[in-house]
């Protein structure tokens, strides 16, 4: 199986603030990674899919970037709803797997 | 607006069974291939197992192979998950999800439900 390493697993951030979520993968994954958030208590959301794709619905401050095995969920300017956990995913060999989760929160 | 809400979890012993339900809404269910995706307390997200539109076809991981069962009932637009020979190691939140394919290869999730709690414990 594919091991996606995510990092940080904890980020502390204020309001405004530019930030990157990383995640690295065992091999190459030809661009067929995903971004989810999740709140306390709620479902995961979709947020980026395939590598640099916006769902739809989701603010045009979050963007994806990467290849090969090297990938990154930038937020531009960081609003009050946007604390929470975050989850890369590749779907490029199954089984499908995730990476650990990188926590934001409000510094 | 689509909607997944799943049913069902609840506390049981090792070794027993449990099935899980979604009731999907708000999509045409019969287009989509549907999983189910956990998440152990304080852990990650773990895929568990998808089905095609038409059931054909069913995908798991090794870790729940042979144990867990998916199906579908597009009649009734619901999705389940039996659950058998549970172990203390799949206590976790189950989501139901909605799965994009590349072709009739799975991708991601697209859409997810809230999730229901199963816990496996004498």
């Amino acid at each position: 199986d594919i091991q996606m390493t995510q990092s940080p697993s904890l980020l502390s951030a204020s309001v405004g603030d530019r930030v990157t979520i990383n995640c690295k993968a065992s091999q190459n994954i030809n661009k067929y990674l995903n971004w989810y958030q999740q709140k306390l208590g709620e479902a995961p959301k979709l947020l980026i899919y395939n590598t640099n794709n916006l769902q739809t619905g989701i603010p045009s401050r979050f963007s994806g970037s990467g290849s090969g095995t090297d990938y990154t969920l930038t937020i531009s300017s960081l609003q009050p709803e946007d604390f929470g956990t975050y989850f890369c995913f590749q779907h490029n060999s199954w089984p499908g797997t995730f990476g650990a989760g990188t926590k934001l929160e409000l510094k | 607006e689509v909607q997944l809400v799943e049913s069902g979890g609840g506390l049981v012993q090792p070794g027993r069974s449990l099935k899980l339900s979604c009731a999907a809404s708000g999509f045409t269910f019969s287009n989509y291939y549907m999983a189910w995706v956990r998440q152990a307390p304080k852990k990650g997200l773990e895929w568990v197992a998808t089905i095609s539109t038409s059931g054909s076809r069913t995908y798991y991981p090794d870790s729940v192979k042979g144990r867990f069962t998916i199906s579908r009932d597009n009649a009734k637009s619901s999705l389940y998950l039996q659950m058998n020979s549970l172990k203390s190691e799949d206590t976790a939140t189950y989501y139901c999800a909605r799965q994009r394919t590349m072709g009739i290869t799975p991708s991601y999730f697209d859409y997810w439900g809230q999730g229901v709690m199963v816990t496996v414990s004498s």
